[in-house]
């Protein structure tokens, strides 16, 4: 059981790059989100879908998409990296459903990204 | 606007110290409460809190929520150099499908 997996798990960028970060789940999870981790920061949420064909907006989204084609995969894409977008990038996933437990976050390994 | 606040920032204790860390909270619709380790990596789940007043145990380490006063503490006894990391506090708000975190508490254990 491979849990969440994340790639690449380093990538430095030039100024105006686009690049995808690739997020895959295997425990059929509906609810999955993109968070950024930045010193003093905490964990800072990008975006969420709740299923397939449903994303939303978390707290910063600018600069950022994402897209939910399938219930395992949910990439983040940097259209025109910035600076201001090097951090470590999160993904993480849950059943999310009314049922004891079902709400825990499980995360995978992260991505650090440098933006020149 | 929800936030969480967790606190110390930061804490430096001797192998064998107890300790506390603080996370208030002030959301809407809460469902849960949260807390995670973080080392190097990945935040790795520690706790769920969901009641008021119900302790939650996991060898050394114990938490209680009051949903009274809107916070929860995380305790650590006989602290050990692996207790070192980052100890994050999220809370879970129903209906909205955010979890919100908290800026994390950095915890250093000394031989």
């Amino acid at each position: 059981n491979a849990g969440v997996t994340q790639t690449p798990k380093f990538q430095v960028l030039k100024t105006g790059q686009s690049m995808t970060l690739q997020c895959a789940q295997d425990m059929n999870h509906e609810y999955m989100s993109w968070y950024r981790q930045d010193p003093g920061m905490g964990l800072r949420l990008i975006h969420y879908s709740v299923g397939a064909g449903i994303t939303d907006q978390g707290e910063v989204p600018n600069g950022y998409n994402v897209s939910r084609s399938t219930t395992e995969d949910f990439p983040l894409r940097l259209l025109s990296a910035a600076p201001s977008q090097t951090s470590v990038y999160f993904c993480a996933s849950t059943k999310h459903s009314g049922a004891p437990g079902a709400n825990v976050l499980t995360f995978g390994a992260g991505s650090r990204l440098t933006v020149l | 606007e929800d936030k969480v606040v967790q606190s110390p920032l930061s804490l430096v204790v001797h192998e064998g110290d107890t300790v506390t860390l603080n996370c208030s909270y002030e959301v809407t619709n809460f469902r849960s409460l949260l807390w995670y380790k973080q080392e190097k990596k990945a935040p790795t789940f520690l706790f769920m809190l969901t009641s008021s007043g119900i302790e939650k145990k996991s060898g050394r380490l114990s938490s209680i929520l009051d949903k009274k006063e809107l916070f929860s503490i995380l305790n650590i006894t006989a602290t050990q150099t692996g207790d070192s990391a980052i100890y994050l506090c999220a809370v879970d708000t129903s209906g909205t499908y955010k979890y919100i975190f908290g800026t994390g508490t950095r915890l250093k254990v000394l031989a």
